[in-house]
């Protein structure tokens, strides 16, 4: 079974500045799918962004971007610019190809981003 | 353009009671899966469909069934046989699908249904 961890239940960010969320996971497959989804009050579940295992280079989405590390099973989402409007909870979350598809969800992160 | 769309958003039950959750997506997506999220924790997969006339179970799956009705694909129903109170929950579904033999797509996810148990 595999497990992600958010190891940061809370966090704060002055507005225009950049900030990491943390990501751990395990698993022992090889092929497999890590997304950050973005939860705001309205409780939408709205993707952030998405990293494809077998691809080495880092994905981007515009302020977004992660740091993938396969070896050290780690994925962080840096947000640069920070706006008040990315204030939210941040999960994320791993697919593991195949029978499914399910997401397995960390625990969350908890992103104020302050004036 | 509804996407995946949850009925009802809230409800609330007495311990024993029945009801259905709905869960209808428009985008012809083959996979579809009912969430629960506890307060301050993710999202736990209770059960999920690969296809018409399918369903698996998830991480939590006691308490709760599932129908995909081969007439109806694109409705998932989450059902409670009888409610208790840790049932108490928010309950996302969610839909996807599979472009070719190796890219998958993003969930897309419903609004949510808050419900409650006394």
């Amino acid at each position: 079974a595999q497990t992600v961890t958010q190891s940061q239940p809370e966090m704060s960010v002055q507005e225009a500045e950049t900030v990491t969320l943390s990501c751990t996971y395990d698993t022992s497959e090889n092929n497999y799918y890590l997304f950050w989804y973005k939860q705001p009050p309205s409780r939408q579940m709205i993707l952030v962004i998405r990293q494809e295992a077998y691809k080495q280079q880092n994905a981007t989405e515009n302020r977004f971007s992660v740091n993938f590390q396969k070896a050290a099973k780690s994925f962080s989402l840096k947000i640069s610019d920070s706006q008040l409007g990315d204030t939210a909870m941040y999960f994320c979350a791993f697919m593991r190809i195949g029978a499914g598809n399910m997401l397995t969800f960390g625990g969350g992160t908890r992103l104020m981003v302050k004036p | 353009n509804a996407g995946v769309t949850q009925t009802p958003k809230f409800r609330v039950l007495k311990t024993g009671q029945s009801m259905t959750l709905l869960c209808a997506q428009d985008m012809n997506h083959e996979y579809m899966y009912w969430y629960r999220q506890d307060p301050g924790m993710g999202l736990r997969l209770i059960h999920y469909s690969v296809g018409e006339g399918t369903t698996a179970k998830g991480e939590v799956p006691d308490g709760y069934n599932v129908s995909r009705l081969k007439k109806k694909k694109q409705n998932f129903l989450l059902g409670l046989e009888s409610a208790a109170p840790s049932q108490t929950s928010v309950y996302f579904c969610a839909s996807s699908y599979r472009r070719g033999s190796l890219t998958y797509q993003p969930q897309h996810f419903g609004d949510g249904t808050r419900l409650s148990i006394l």
